[in-house]
């Protein structure tokens, strides 16, 4: 069972590129979720989305877009990087059901914008 | 916006107990969670806490007191392999999380 896969797990970028960065659950969660992690900061979401079909912005929308076009994947798109979202992004999960909220995280990936 | 707060570090002895402690203020509350992050991992689920009161997990325990926006992780019979950031996170509205900024927890010998 991998749970949540992230790929890629580091990338350097150029800034004004354009980068996808994937994530791929297999656990059947309705619930996906995209956070940055910077020192100092802690984890600061960026979007989210409840159910197929529907996302929604989080604390630091801007620069990043998302889709989730099914349940098991939900992509984070820069569309022109900047130096300011270097940093260590990781997708998350939950079921929402019952009394289960608990997020699982996936391995994260480090982009660093040159 | 959220305000969560806990402090930046904390150093104890192996065999200790350390009480970690999170003040928050939201626009919404459905829960409060506690997450254990060791260096270059992804984020690992502790505890969750909606009601007042202590949950107890083997040697992790969580407080939380929803009046006085109040919760803490105690870590008992401290081990080595607990030198981790400790994140307090409350689920909001929506149930999108907001964390606070992370407790690095140093165990020494």
């Amino acid at each position: 069972i991998a749970g949540i896969t992230q790929a890629p797990t580091s990338q350097i970028l150029a800034a004004g590129r354009r980068m996808t960065l994937r994530c791929t659950q297999d656990m059947r969660h309705n619930a996906m979720y995209w956070y940055r992690q910077d020192l100092g900061l802690g984890l600061r979401l960026i979007h989210y989305s409840n159910t197929a079909g529907t996302t929604g912005k989080g604390e630091v929308p801007d620069g990043y877009s998302v889709s989730r076009a099914n349940t098991d994947d939900f992509p984070l798109t820069l569309a022109s990087a900047v130096p300011s979202q270097t940093s260590v992004y990781f997708c998350a999960s939950s079921a929402l059901a019952g009394s289960s909220y608990e997020q699982y995280f996936g391995p994260g990936t480090r982009l660093t914008v040159t | 916006g959220q305000n969560i707060d806990q402090p930046t570090e904390m150093t104890a002895t192996e065999g200790a107990i350390v009480q970690i402690n999170c003040t928050y203020q939201t626009s919404g509350f459905n829960g409060l969670f506690w997450y254990q992050q060791h260096a270059g991992e992804a984020p690992t689920f502790l505890s969750y806490n909606v009601l007042d009161g202590l949950e107890e997990k083997g040697r992790f325990s969580s407080f939380l007191s929803r009046s006085k926006g109040y919760s803490y992780l105690l870590l008992k019979e401290l081990q080595m392999k607990d030198s981790a950031s400790y994140l307090c996170a409350v689920s909001l509205d929506d149930y999108k999380l907001s964390f606070g900024a992370g407790t690095t927890v140093t165990v020494r010998a």
